[in-house]
């Protein structure tokens, strides 16, 4: 079972607007949230992070929101740069040490 | 280069072979995570060390999987008897105690013909 989702596989976005990417997850008893970066043959990227008695975090371009009842949180990257191609995960924790991830969105921002 | 690091990068084997990879973690982080990965997932948890004990195994990993961390220092993955169902990306990660991110390593791509 899958206890964080990302339904959207892919999202393109031009140059300079917002790239929004969401991520579901099923288990209320998650209090840590992640989102990773990750480029061809290299490791996931830690990018940001939010704690359930946050609703927002903020770090440069990338805004983390965190909506706990809906069970939702999405990452808004503004501006877009190509740069930020990449594949991006949303990853959860709770009270033990496991950490459960999605199973990516692949943004491409278009020059 | 101060980040996690794994050999090999990749490894192509025959089924019915036993493979090892080895994890060397940031020096200050206790925590160590081995994870798979295959097309399209996101990574899977395998298991985690606190320092050197073992302290969780996903159900994911069957009795011909077993993972080390002998010193608390370096982690190896071994797979026996390899099955074309292993082929995916074996990835580790380490954080140390006071944060939650985790810092990954490039991962170890495992072919298994």
């Amino acid at each position: 079972d899958q206890q964080v989702k990302q339904n959207s596989p892919s999202l393109s976005v031009q140059e300079g607007r917002i790239s929004i990417l969401n991520c579901d997850y099923t288990n209320s008893m998650f209090d840590y949230f992640l989102w990773y970066k990750k480029y061809p043959a290299e490791g996931p990227t830690f990018l940001i992070s939010i704690s359930s008695i946050k609703d927002k975090n903020e770090d440069g371009r990338f805004t983390v929101f965190l909506n706990k009842s809906a069970k939702h949180l999405s990452l808004h990257i503004v501006p877009s740069q190509p740069g930020d191609s990449a594949v991006y995960f949303c990853a959860a924790s709770g009270a033990g040490n496991q950490f459960y991830f999605g199973t990516g969105t692949s943004l491409t921002v278009i020059p | 280069d101060t980040g996690v690091s794994q050999d090999p990068r990749h490894k192509i084997t025959k089924r019915g072979q036993n493979v090892t990879f080895r994890c060397d973690p940031i020096s200050e982080h206790n925590r160590l995570y081995w994870y798979r990965q295959t097309l399209g997932q996101g990574p899977e948890f395998l298991t985690y060390f606190q320092n050197e004990a073992q302290l969780e195994k996903s159900r994911l990993l069957s009795d011909r999987f077993s993972a080390e961390r002998p010193k608390g220092s370096f982690s190896t993955l071994e797979i026996q008897r390899t099955e074309q169902g292993d082929s995916a990306m074996y990835l580790c990660a380490t954080r140390n105690r006071a944060y939650n991110e985790q810092f990954f390593g490039p991962g170890t791509r495992l072919t298994v013909l």
